[in-house]
C-alpha cells in the first residue's frame, strides 16, 4: 500500500533562511505528488504537484520541490523563509493502486522566528 | 464565487445523536470529497463522489453515509455519533476524478469541527 512519512513534525526557521520540510513515500506504481498547506484556522491550498514530467516542480508562494526516484523523496524547499510561511505543510501520494484517492502524510508545521 | 462551503462551523453531540454535515461548490465540479482530520494524522478520506449521481468509499467509511443531492450539494450523515467521531471535517471538490494517470487538484472548504461527548 502507498504510504507518505513526514520526517519533522516541527521544524522552525528564522526569517529569511531557507526551508527544508522532508517527505519520503512509498508507491509500487507511477505516483502523483503533492504539497498542501493549511495556514491557521483556514481550509487547504495546494502548494505543486508533480505528475510524471519534470522532477522539480515549482509551486506558488516561492516554494519548490523535487521528485527524486531513487531516493523515493519528495522535499519541499524555499530559499528564504517569510512570517507569512508559517502554516501545517501536508505531503501526499496517489497513485492508481488506491484508485487516485489522495494518502496523506501526518504533516509538519513550520514556525517561523522573527 | 464562495467555492466551497460547509456548514455549520462548530457543532457538538451527544453520544448517539445523529446530524448531517453539509457541503456545496460554486466551481460546476465534477467530483466532491469527504475527509476527516485528526491530531497527528492526515487527512483521511471517509467518502467521495466521482460524478453526479455516484458515491464511493473511501479508507474510512464507517458510521457514516453521504448523499451527492445534486452536482453542487454532497452531505455526510451521522447516524450515531461516537466519541470516536470527534475530529475536524473537511469537505472538497475537484474538476473531475482524475486526468491523464493523475487526480485533480482539489479544493477545500474551511472545515466543521465536532466535538462528540
Amino acid at each position: 500500500a502507498q504510504s507518505v512519512t513526514q520526517l519533522d513534525s516541527h521544524v522552525s526557521v528564522s526569517e529569511g533562511t531557507p526551508v527544508l520540510l522532508r517527505c519520503n513515500y512509498s508507491s509500487s506504481y507511477s505516483p502523483s505528488l503533492f504539497w498542501y498547506v493549511q495556514h491557521p484556522n483556514k481550509g487547504l491550498q495546494l502548494l505543486l504537484k508533480y505528475t510524471s514530467a519534470a522532477t522539480l516542480v515549482k509551486g506558488i508562494n516561492g516554494f519548490e520541490a523535487e521528485f527524486k526516484k531513487s531516493e523515493t523523496s519528495f522535499h519541499l524547499t524555499k530559499p528564504s523563509a517569510h512570517m507569512s510561511d508559517a502554516a501545517e505543510y501536508f505531503c501526499v501520494v496517489s497513485d492508481r493502486r488506491s484508485n487516485y484517492q489522495l494518502i496523506w502524510g501526518a504533516g509538519t508545521k513550520l514556525i517561523i522566528k522573527p | 464565487n464562495a467555492g466551497v462551503t460547509q456548514t455549520p462551523k462548530f457543532q457538538v453531540l451527544k453520544t448517539g445523536q445523529s446530524m448531517t454535515l453539509q457541503c456545496a461548490q460554486d466551481m460546476n465540479h465534477n467530483s466532491m470529497y469527504w475527509y476527516r482530520q485528526d491530531p497527528g494524522m492526515g487527512l483521511r478520506l471517509i467518502y467521495y463522489s466521482a460524478s453526479e449521481g455516484t458515491t464511493d468509499k473511501g479508507e474510512v467509511p464507517n458510521g457514516y453515509n453521504v448523499s451527492r443531492l445534486n452536482k453542487r450539494e454532497f452531505s455526510l450523515r451521522l447516524e450515531s455519533a461516537a466519541p470516536s467521531q470527534t475530529s475536524v471535517y473537511f469537505c472538497a471538490s475537484s474538476e473531475a476524478w482524475v486526468t491523464s494517470g493523475s487526480p485533480y487538484e482539489q479544493y477545500f472548504g474551511p472545515g466543521t469541527r465536532l466535538t462528540v461527548t
